[in-house]
């Protein structure tokens, strides 16, 4: 298995201008999460899906972000319109079948914000 | 609250040495406790973990110790090599409508040759 893929690995774009970044969990997981990390607040859950539905979207700073999974293999997480504090890095995971076990990692999109 | 915090920011080793590396947790609902190692430009990837019935857990060259009574957790890497300088995290499952995995805020290991 590939495991979890994300893309794109970097991005760089200016204030104002729409982000999307992508994900592609391990087939057969039920459960994907969104996080971010940072070095003031290091890693942050955003959001998380079971079987593509929402489950906990408490973690969104603000309506500026969004999350979509659309199938069970492809999630997206857009900020638009997004700011200079936006910039982190952003990881996707997935988990087999539950919330409490242990979670597979991308290798997370750079996003800089200028 | 749900809070995961680490004791040392850096822990400095000498290669061939053992490791211990703490990690305090505030919310005696936790269930769960799993170790990340993040290499520099990597996703987080599970070393260990342990429930909460359980008091220590051994891998390969790690072990995992759970103190219940003072909400620690200590993560302790045998013969430390090279490889081994990354940042870990300790991270826990809080128990209740929804369970979530918090992380803490992470130690770096360095190995010093």
């Amino acid at each position: 298995d590939a495991g979890v893929i994300q893309s794109p690995r970097h991005e760089v774009t200016e204030m104002g201008q729409e982000v999307t970044l992508r994900c592609k969990p391990i087939s057969g997981h039920d459960y994907l999460f969104w996080y971010r990390q940072t070095m003031m607040r290091g890693l942050e859950l955003l959001i998380y899906f079971n079987n593509n539905v929402p489950i906990d979207d408490s973690g969104m700073p603000e309506d500026r972000f969004s999350a979509k999974m659309p199938n069970a293999s492809f999630s997206t997480l857009k900020i638009q319109p997004s700011e200079p504090r936006d910039s982190a890095v952003y990881f996707c995971a997935s988990s087999l079948r539950k919330t409490n076990e242990k979670l597979f990692f991308g290798s997370g999109t750079q996003l800089s914000v200028l | 609250g749900e809070s995961v915090g680490l004791h040392l920011p850096t822990l400095s080793v000498q290669e061939g040495d053992n490791s211990i590396i703490n990690c305090a947790y505030s919310n005696s609902a936790s269930d769960y406790f799993i170790w990340y190692k993040q290499e520099s430009g990597k996703g987080p990837q599970f070393i260990i973990d342990i429930r909460s019935n359980m008091d220590k857990r051994q891998g390969q060259r790690v072990t995992v110790l759970l103190n219940k009574t003072v909400k620690h957790l200590s993560l302790q890497i045998a013969a430390t090599q090279p490889g081994d300088s990354a940042v870990y995290f300790c991270a826990e499952n809080i128990r209740n409508r929804d369970d979530k995995i918090i992380f803490g805020k992470g130690t770096r290991l360095h190995i010093l040759p």
